[in-house]
Formats: structure tokens, C-alpha cells, sequence
């Protein structure tokens, strides 16, 4: 079993739309990132999370840590916000990825 | 905004043949990271390095694999005699100081360098 589970594993919206993205993991963690990955690969952090809610624009990040839960909105989707949305959970110096998810937003 | 750069961007290079991938973090940060992605793969950790030295390392990170900080501002990994099973997109990643040998900062991460072996 993965340490960092994510759901779904591709998501497609209309613009517009509400989105969530899921991720839950198993093992102790000291804090859980958030992070996007565009089709040339490049990798942009988004939020670092250790407890609560954080927000940055039409993002917003949540974690339970007694649920071992984060989740991943983005309010009034647009195209431009397609791409692969990656939990990591941060473990001593290493992080562990989740599998990520393709989000797909049509016009 | 600073930024990690990474150079090259593509590397490719025959089986058995070193290769260094060079990375330069942001300026005031201290502690470094790799990463690889094989194609269509998750993100793995392969290394953290503070204060000069291996903080920590993967099963990945074999005999094979070696970092530096040769200067005051670049980061190298190197693969002394590749694989074709190093073919992937190595990321180099960096964040500020934090309290201890770890930090607890984000992690900025630069564009990759994509390693094909042939």
C-alpha cells in the first residue's frame, strides 16, 4: 500500500466548476505539501500545510491531521488550471509523493 | 521571484558514461534536495544534503549516485556509470534555513533536467 494515496486519479471539469482533490496518508508526517506539475514537467509548490486551512487565491488547502486527510479546492476552474496536482507528505528531510492527479478543465 | 535553475534542461548519454546534472538554488537557502521521476511515475526522494554533508538518502541512492557543493553556489548530482534504468527527470529542490538538521520550509523546486540514456 502507498504511503500517500490520491483521489481521483484524473478529474475532468467544465470551467467553471468546484474542484476537490483528496489525499490521505499513513504514516506520521510533520507537514504536507500541495504541488503542481505542468506537461514540460516543471514542479511550482503550492501550499506547505501543518494543521487548518490555507488560502491563495481561488485555492484552498485543508488538513486533518487526526484523520490523516488533506484535500485540494480550487473555486471557479479555468483552463489554464489544468495540470497534475501532487500531494506530498513531509517525513524528516524526504518528501513521498502521491501518484497525482491530471486535472482536465474544457472551456 | 528567485528561482532553482537547473542545467541542462536534456541530457543524453550513452550507458556506462558519467554524467553530473548541475543545479543552482536560491541564494540564502541551505538545504538541498534531489528528486527523480521516471516517465509516467511518481516523484521519488533521492537525497537531502545540509551543512556539506548527506542528511539523508533512498534505496536509490546507491554507490552509483554522488552529490556536491563544489562552490558557494551550485549543487551537483552525479551518476558515475549510468543505467538505462536512469533515464528519468531529476529535480533539484531547496529551502530556507530551519531549526535543526532538517527544515520545515517548502520546498522550491527547479524545471528538471531530463536524463535519457542510451
Amino acid at each position: 500500500k502507498n504511503e500517500v494515496e490520491q483521489s481521483p486519479q484524473n478529474l475532468t471539469a467544465q470551467e467553471g466548476e468546484f474542484i476537490t482533490i483528496n489525499c490521505s496518508y499513513s504514516v506520521g508526517i510533520s507537514a504536507l505539501h500541495w504541488l503542481q506539475q505542468h506537461p514540460g514537467g516543471g514542479i511550482v509548490s503550492l501550499f506547505m500545510l501543518s494543521s487548518g486551512k490555507k488560502k491563495h487565491g481561488r485555492l484552498i488547502a485543508t488538513i486533518n491531521i487526526q484523520e490523516k486527510h488533506s484535500s485540494l479546492h480550487i473555486t471557479a476552474s479555468h483552463p489554464r488550471d489544468s495540470a497534475v496536482y501532487i500531494c506530498a507528505v513531509k517525513m524528516s528531510s524526504r518528501l513521498t509523493f502521491g501518484e497525482g492527479t491530471q486535472l482536465t478543465v474544457n472551456p | 521571484e528567485p528561482e532553482v535553475t537547473q542545467t541542462p534542461s536534456h541530457q543524453v548519454t550513452q550507458m556506462g558514461q558519467e554524467v553530473i546534472l548541475r543545479c543552482v538554488p536560491i541564494s540564502n537557502h541551505l538545504y538541498f534536495y534531489w528528486y527523480r521521476q521516471i516517465l509516467g511515475q511518481k516523484v521519488e526522494f533521492l537525497v537531502s544534503f545540509y551543512n556539506n554533508e548527506i542528511s539523508e538518502k533512498s534505496e536509490i541512492f546507491d554507490d552509483q549516485f554522488s552529490v556536491e557543493r563544489p562552490d558557494g553556489s551550485n549543487f551537483t548530482l552525479k551518476i558515475r556509470s549510468t543505467k538505462l534504468e536512469d533515464s528519468a527527470m531529476y529535480f533539484c529542490a531547496s529551502s530556507v534555513p530551519g531549526s535543526g538538521s532538517y527544515s520545515n520550509q517548502p520546498q522550491h523546486f527547479g524545471d528538471g533536467t531530463r536524463l535519457s540514456i542510451l
